[in-house]
């Protein structure tokens, strides 16, 4: 069936360090990718997204990666700080979404960063 | 910054009792959404909703749930009899237009937790 899923549940990586996390995906019909943020108590917040026809989208401090041929996901967070601590979520919404624009959402990947 | 709030931030309620979650959207968007993450588990979609009608729902969202957008500002989730495994943040997102590529919203969520 259709799935998002994520490879490490938890990533601990030193202050400053880059950080990357991956996501698997099998809908190959998936148009749009996102990568959300979770923060103990919040909700998802939006980090960056890209498109099907893309490969590579940057933004600040923030890459994120489409390799479609393998259907694989990634987030870079270059020199990360305490702040990204977080749980970060990979999402997809498919092309024949049924008008809903659904996200479907990944298991998530716990990131601690240690001083 | 304009964003999306929710009440109450916890709900404690009894078996079989009903329960309605409140969202305010933000004030311009007209694509509002529920989603619910049971404690270390994924985010799931449960239901979208645009012009007055649901446009998708998942097959979480039985009978026993309904949304309503009662007013201009609210966006409600009703359970009408609430099972233990209804225990869960309930986020409720929006988004200003349709289409894959605009970015969903989301507010704090509430807890929600059937004893």
């Amino acid at each position: 069936g259709e799935s998002v899923g994520l490879h490490l549940p938890t990533l601990s990586v030193q202050e400053g360090d880059n950080s990357i996390i991956n996501c698997a995906y099998s809908n190959s019909a998936s148009d749009y990718f996102i990568w959300y943020k979770q923060e103990s108590g919040k909700g998802p917040q939006f980090i960056i997204d890209i498109r099907s026809n893309m490969d590579k989208r940057q933004g600040q401090r923030v890459t994120v990666l489409l390799n479609k041929t393998v259907k694989h996901l990634s987030l870079q967070i270059a020199a990360t700080q305490p702040g990204d601590s977080a749980v970060y979520f990979c999402a997809e919404i498919p092309i024949l979404t049924g008008g809903g624009n659904k996200l479907t959402f990944g298991t998530g990947t716990q990131l601690k960063v240690e001083l | 910054e304009p964003e999306v709030t929710q009440t109450p931030s916890h709900q404690v309620t009894q078996m079989g009792q009903e329960v309605i979650l409140r969202c305010v959207p933000i004030s311009n968007h007209l694509y509002f959404y529920w989603y619910r993450q049971i404690l270390g588990q994924k985010v799931e979609f449960l239901v979208s909703f645009y012009n007055n009608e649901i446009s998708e729902k998942s097959e979480i969202f039985d009978d026993q749930f309904s949304v309503e957008r009662p007013d201009g500002s609210n966006f409600t989730l009703k359970i009408r009899s609430t099972k233990l495994e209804d225990s869960a943040m309930y986020f409720c997102a929006s988004t200003k237009q349709g289409g894959v590529n605009n970015e969903q919203f989301f507010g704090p969520g509430t807890r929600l937790t059937v004893l």
